[in-house]
């Protein structure tokens, strides 16, 4: 059972557009989620996170928002440029039990110049 | 500033064949854990350790061992590599607010 998906594989935006990832979570334990690039033939690279007393956390052209009735996250890069171009897990973690991150299958972002 | 270190980066087996993934830290993190990164399917956790000492399953532990005997080390073993185990691993290491990943093994076995 496929407790983090993200049902978008592959995502196409043209530079300077706001790009949009999402994510669905199913285990209401999860209260600590976090949003991960990553470039081939290298580890994922923390990117932003967001703690469940939140809804919205933003650090420059990346904002996570999280919908916790809908179970729901996402991730807007605005603008986006064609450095952003990567695959990005969304991950979540129940902090107060184990701190097991628990990744999604990754959505490919491509940015045309 | 080392970070998380993997070694190898690269590895071929045949199967049947055993060996040793090693994963170092140098941040003091409690938390250790491996993942597998195949087409499709993400990154899947194999097992994890919350302090030397204590390990436990992760999502798909079948045919990994792991030991936590130091705070720094977390080696995985894998005792009769099978073509399945052919992925990428990535070591990590996190404190409660973040994860620092190292930089993969691709194995392949044959």
């Amino acid at each position: 059972d496929q407790q983090v998906k993200q049902n978008s594989p592959s995502l196409s935006v043209q530079e300077g557009r706001i790009s949009i990832l999402n994510c669905d979570y199913t285990n209401s334990m999860f209260d600590y989620f976090l949003w991960y690039k990553k470039y081939p033939a290298e580890g994922p690279t923390f990117l932003i996170s967001i703690s469940s007393i939140k809804d919205k956390n933003e650090d420059g052209r990346f904002t996570v928002f999280l919908n916790k009735s809908a179970k729901h996250l996402s991730l807007h890069i605005v603008p986006s440029q064609p450095g952003d171009s990567a695959v990005y897990f969304c991950a979540a973690s129940a902090r107060g039990a184990t701190n097991k991150l628990i990744f999604g299958t990754g959505t490919l972002l491509a940015v045309q110049p | 500033n080392a970070g998380v270190t993997q070694t190898p980066k690269f590895q071929v087996l045949k199967t049947g064949q055993s060996m040793t993934l090693q994963c170092a830290q140098d941040m003091n993190h409690e938390y250790m854990s491996w993942y597998r990164q195949d087409p499709g399917m993400g990154l899947r956790l194999i097992h994890y350790s919350v302090g030397a000492g204590i390990t436990d399953q992760g999502e798909v532990p079948n045919g990994y061992n792991v030991s936590r005997s130091t705070t720094e080390d977390f080696p995985l073993r894998l005792l009769s590599a099978a073509p399945s185990q052919t992925s990428v691993y990535f070591c990590a290491s996190s404190d409660l607010y973040g994860y620092t990943f190292g930089s993969g093994t691709r194995l392949t076995v044959v």
